[in-house]
């Protein structure tokens, strides 16, 4: 049963506090989204990446977001420091590529108080 | 600027009738759109994807339609069944080369027995 796999699937953590969510995708797939999703902006794409390189990170504030993919198998998103505003659900997703769809994760949900 | 459109109000219809969902958009010229459902506490999950050549696409219950003069994708549930009721999100990829993947805020259906 292919899926993408998100740890932890619940975060919470004081401001300030450096917090890495993980995410596994399906085996195979060679494009990796990251997305945020609140009430009040809705999903918003942060970062992705195809065969392990990060194309655009043109969501993500730079000063204290950060995505990596330190192999196929692997993507990371990591907040330092983390502030209350982060507060949200964070997707990943995966995709073939091409005009396929993208296959997203369970998320972790991150509080920051 | 560049925005994705859906109405935010629920939906809410009896069992059995035509379910429509509307998703306009603005500033953009895709190549395809993606319908995508999220039940509560899940990611998305994806349904359907049009292309900008065709008209209408079928998928047992589902229908999709896209009018680029318009700008506007409908997105039809026939003989609605309560096990329909989630959000519905509509997404673009306005390059057309699956780089990015932009969503609307999504539409809440209820379908009430």
């Amino acid at each position: 049963d292919a899926r993408v796999t998100q740890t932890p699937r619940d975060k919470v953590t004081e401001m300030g506090q450096e917090v890495t969510m993980r995410c596994q995708p399906i085996l195979g797939h060679n494009t990796v989204f990251w997305y945020r999703q609140t009430m009040m902006q809705g999903l918003e794409l942060l970062a992705y990446f195809r065969n392990r390189a990060p194309l655009d990170d043109s969501g993500m504030p730079k000063d204290r977001f950060s995505a990596e993919m330190p192999d196929a198998t692997l993507a990371t998103l990591k907040i330092q420091p983390s502030e209350p505003r982060d507060s949200a659900v964070y997707f990943c997703a995966s995709a073939l590529g091409g005009e396929t769809e993208a296959f997203f994760g369970q998320g972790t949900r991150l509080t920051v108080v | 600027s560049q925005k994705i459109e859906q109405n935010s109000e629920a939906l809410n219809i009896q069992e059995g009738k035509t379910a429509t969902l509307t998703c306009n958009y603005t500033n953009y010229s895709p190549a395809y759109l993606q319908w995508y459902r999220q039940d509560p506490g899940r990611g998305p999950v994806f349904l359907l994807l049009i292309r900008e050549n065709e008209k209408e696409k079928r998928k047992e219950r589902l229908k999709v339609t896209f009018d680029t003069t318009l700008k506007q994708s409908l997105f039809h549930i026939t003989a609605s069944q309560p096990a329909d009721s989630a959000t519905y999100l509509c997404a673009l990829d306005p390059a057309g080369n699956f780089n990015k993947f932009y969503f609307g805020s999504g539409t809440k259906l209820n379908v009430k027995p």
